[in-house]
Parts: structure tokens; sequence; C-alpha cells
């Protein structure tokens, strides 16, 4: 039969925009959140982390949203650039289990 | 620091062989990964250390499938007998676990192909 990948979610943006990109994780008792960006090529890259005993963290351009009554993460990133084109991952941590989201495609268009 | 470094960068076998990953983490690193990553699956967890002792290891696929870590600055993933269906990319991380937790720091993976 004809295999089938991951239908990744994509996210296309304009240059300049700002974009979020969502997750849902799944185990309540995580509770250290990191995002990654991954190039093609390249190995999953840290951009921010967040503890359980936090709801937001700003860093360079960056934000990250923790919702842990629906179980939900965003991460909100301002005047998208070219470069910020990658997958971005969201992971859960828990008893030092670090446990991967399916990734979101960030397409950035001029 | 080099940053967690892997061994070899791609890898092309024969069904059958013995393959070898490798993989050394950062220098007083105390938790180490090892993850497979396929278009169908993502990113899956395969194993993890925690001081050189293996923790978890239910995402080890099957039997075929072992890895080792005998002492903290080096740990190996074996395969044997591959499969054509073991072709991926395989990321090594580590990171510093417990109360001063943070983020797993990736190698640029091995890219195993099996004919």
């Amino acid at each position: 039969g004809e295999s089938v990948g991951l239908h990744l979610p994509t996210l296309s943006v304009q240059e300049g925009d700002n974009s979020i990109i969502n997750c849902a994780y799944s185990n309540s008792a995580s509770d250290y959140f990191i995002w990654y960006k991954q190039e093609s090529g390249k190995g999953p890259q840290f951009i921010i982390d967040i503890r359980s005993n936090m709801d937001k963290r700003q860093g360079q351009r960056v934000t990250v949203l923790l919702n842990k009554t629906v179980k939900h993460l965003s991460l909100q990133i301002a005047a998208t650039q070219p470069g910020d084109s990658a997958v971005y991952f969201c992971a859960e941590k828990n008893t030092d289990k670090l446990i991967f989201g399916t990734g979101t495609r960030l397409q950035v268009f001029p | 620091d080099a940053g967690v470094i892997q061994s070899p960068r791609h890898e092309v076998t024969e069904m059958g062989q013995e393959v070898t990953l490798r993989c050394k983490p950062i220098s007083g690193h105390n938790s180490l990964f090892w993850y497979r990553q396929t278009m169908m699956r993502g990113l899956e967890l395969l194993i993890y250390f925690n001081n050189n002792v293996p923790i978890d290891d239910s995402g080890m696929p099957e039997d075929r499938f072992s890895a080792k870590m005998p002492n903290a600055s080096f740990s190996t993933l074996k395969i044997q007998p591959s499969e054509p269906r073991d072709s991926a990319v395989y990321f090594c991380a580590s990171s510093l676990s417990g109360t001063a937790n943070t983020e797993a720091f990736f190698g640029q993976g091995t890219r195993l192909t099996v004919v």
C-alpha cells in the first residue's frame, strides 16, 4: 500500500508579520516545556523554555505562553523573518523524559 | 564546548548488517536521549539514560535495537540485524536533569539508509 507521511500543519506568514504556533501537550504532570526549531538537515535547536510555575516567558522576538488548564502551549514570533522558516516543535518534560509533538512548518514569504 | 557529537553523519548499509551509531554528550550533562526521526512518525524517543543508567527504553522498537552508555561521555545505539524500515535520521541529545533542569541539546544526527 501507499505510505503516508505525517501531515505537518503549515503556517504561512508574510515577512514582518507576527506568527503564532500552537501546541497541545499530553501529560498534565509535565513540569517543563521547550520550543525547538529544526531547519532542513539539522538537529532541533532550542528557542525558549518555560516552567510549569509560569504562564508567560519572553525572549528576543519570541514569547511562550503556557495554559496548564487546557494543556496548551503557544510560541509567538514577532516580526517574522525569512530565517524563521523551519519546523517548530514543542516538547514536554516529565521526570527527565523529553517528549516531542508532531511539529508545525512555518513558511515565511516576502 | 563542541556540543553533542554524533558519528557517523551518514551511514549506508545492506539489510542484515549490524549498524552502530555513536554519541558524545556535552560534558557535565547527566541525561542522554536517543531519538529517531522519520516522515511517518516524526521525532520518537527511543531510550534515555540518567547518570549512565537506562531509565526508559519503552520506545525501542524491537529487540534488534540496543543502546549502551558505558561512561558519562559516550553512548552507542546498535541495530542488529538492520532492515530497510530502520532507515531514518537518528539524533542523540543531552541535558542536565534534576533540580537544575535544562533543555536538551541535539547533535547533528546520523542519517541511516538500509538498502
